[in-house]
Order: C-alpha cells, then sequence, then structure tokens
C-alpha cells in the first residue's frame, strides 16, 4: 500500500526555473494538500484542494500554482523559482468532510534546493 | 502570530520513563487535534487525535490530554522507546470551518536514551 507518492525526492534548480512537484495518493481521499517545511519551523500550509476539480490558497500561496488533475494526483508547480522556495515540500491527502474529522496522510516529501 | 505554539525544541528521556511533550494554542475556534511524529527524510506520520469534547485519548503507550480552558495538549508516551526518538508535531483544526486544514506547530525534537 504506497499511500501517497511524490516525486522527485530531490531536485536542484537555479533561480527563473520551473518545474512542477507531483503528487499522487491511492487511499480514495476527497481532500489533498501542499505543505513546505523551512528548517527550525513547522509545517506551512501552500494550498489545498478539498474536492476534485477545487483549489484555495493556503497561508504561504505567492509564487505558487497547483492542479488538480483527478481524484489521485494533486501537482505544485513553480513558474519562475527563487531562492526563498528552497525548502521540503509535503503532500497529503484526507478523507475530510463536515463533522468528520480524519487525520491527514503524508508522502515523503521533496526535498528542493534552488540556486 | 504563532496559533500552536511548542515551546519546548528538544526533550531527552531515559528508555522506559515517560514523555511528556507540550502544545499551547490561542485559536479558541480549533476543535481537533493531532500529534505526528517525523523520522528524517520522512513524511508526517499520523500518531493520535483527540476532538474538542473529549480530554483525554489513548492509543497503546501512547495518551493525549486536553485541556480547554488552558488551551493546552499534552502527548504522554509510557514507557518510553528508543524508536521513540523523532520530532513530534502537535496540529489543531478548526474542523467544519476549516476543510481540514491543519496548523502546525515547530516541533519538538525527543530523544530516547538507552
Amino acid at each position: 500500500n504506497a499511500g501517497v507518492t511524490q516525486t522527485p525526492k530531490f531536485q536542484v534548480l537555479k533561480t527563473g526555473q520551473s518545474m512542477t512537484l507531483q503528487c499522487a495518493q491511492d487511499m480514495n481521499h476527497n481532500s489533498m494538500y501542499w505543505y513546505r517545511q523551512d528548517p527550525g519551523m513547522g509545517l506551512r500550509l501552500i494550498y489545498y484542494s478539498a474536492s476534485e476539480g477545487t483549489t484555495d490558497k493556503g497561508e504561504v500561496p505567492n509564487g505558487y500554482n497547483v492542479s488538480r488533475l483527478n481524484k489521485r494526483e494533486f501537482s505544485l508547480r513553480l513558474e519562475s523559482a527563487a531562492p526563498s522556495q528552497t525548502s521540503v515540500y509535503f503532500c497529503a491527502s484526507s478523507e475530510w468532510d463536515v463533522g468528520s474529522n480524519q487525520p491527514q496522510h503524508f508522502g515523503d516529501g521533496t526535498r528542493l534546493s534552488i540556486l | 502570530d504563532q496559533q500552536v505554539k511548542q515551546n519546548s525544541p528538544s526533550l531527552s528521556v531515559q528508555e522506559g520513563r515517560i514523555s511528556i511533550l507540550n502544545c499551547d494554542y490561542t485559536n479558541s475556534m480549533f476543535d481537533y487535534f493531532l500529534w505526528y511524529k517525523k523520522y528524517p527524510a520522512e513524511g508526517p506520520t499520523f500518531l493520535i487525535s483527540i476532538s474538542s469534547i473529549k480530554d483525554k485519548n489513548e492509543d497503546g503507550r501512547f495518551t493525549v490530554f486536553l485541556n480547554k480552558s488552558a488551551k493546552h495538549l499534552s502527548l504522554h508516551i509510557v514507557p518510553s522507546q528508543p524508536g521513540d526518538s523523532a520530532v513530534y508535531f502537535c496540529a489543531a483544526s478548526e474542523g467544519r470551518g476549516s476543510q481540514g486544514n491543519l496548523i502546525f506547530g515547530k516541533g519538538t525534537k525527543l530523544s530516547v536514551k538507552p
């Protein structure tokens, strides 16, 4: 059971380059999330998708775009990478519903360095 | 302004003893609280959660206590084992209004010494 799979695991970019981080879940969850974690910090929400076809901004959305490709896949795009976007990126999914608290399940992260 | 605070960056405990990790929050709308465990180079793993209608939830060696009046929760690990050495994150959600979004603390690094 793979759970949440993120690709790539590592990436080095130059300032101004673009790239897309991929995330797929096999738990049939309706909600998916993208977080970033910086040294000494907790995880901060970038974007989320409460259900297929919807996306919304989180706490730190600037410089990112997302696509909920289908129920399984949720991608994060950096259009013009900046050194401040050097971070570890985590994707998560959950079977969230109003009145039903469910935990989020995380992938192992993508470690992104921007030079 | 941090809504979820873990004021101890690190904690060291002897194997077999109790580990107590603390978390404070400021948002009175939070109604669902979770603890995650994270090993290096891995994603956070869900450990245990508690709804605001309860004050205690237990799962094996792990117990979470919630004190709503003090806006404080704690995670107790008894007995602690070397494999428990990891970073522990406290997280909270507003439930109905949040669409499942979580607010995380900065984490506490637990070291359990043999």
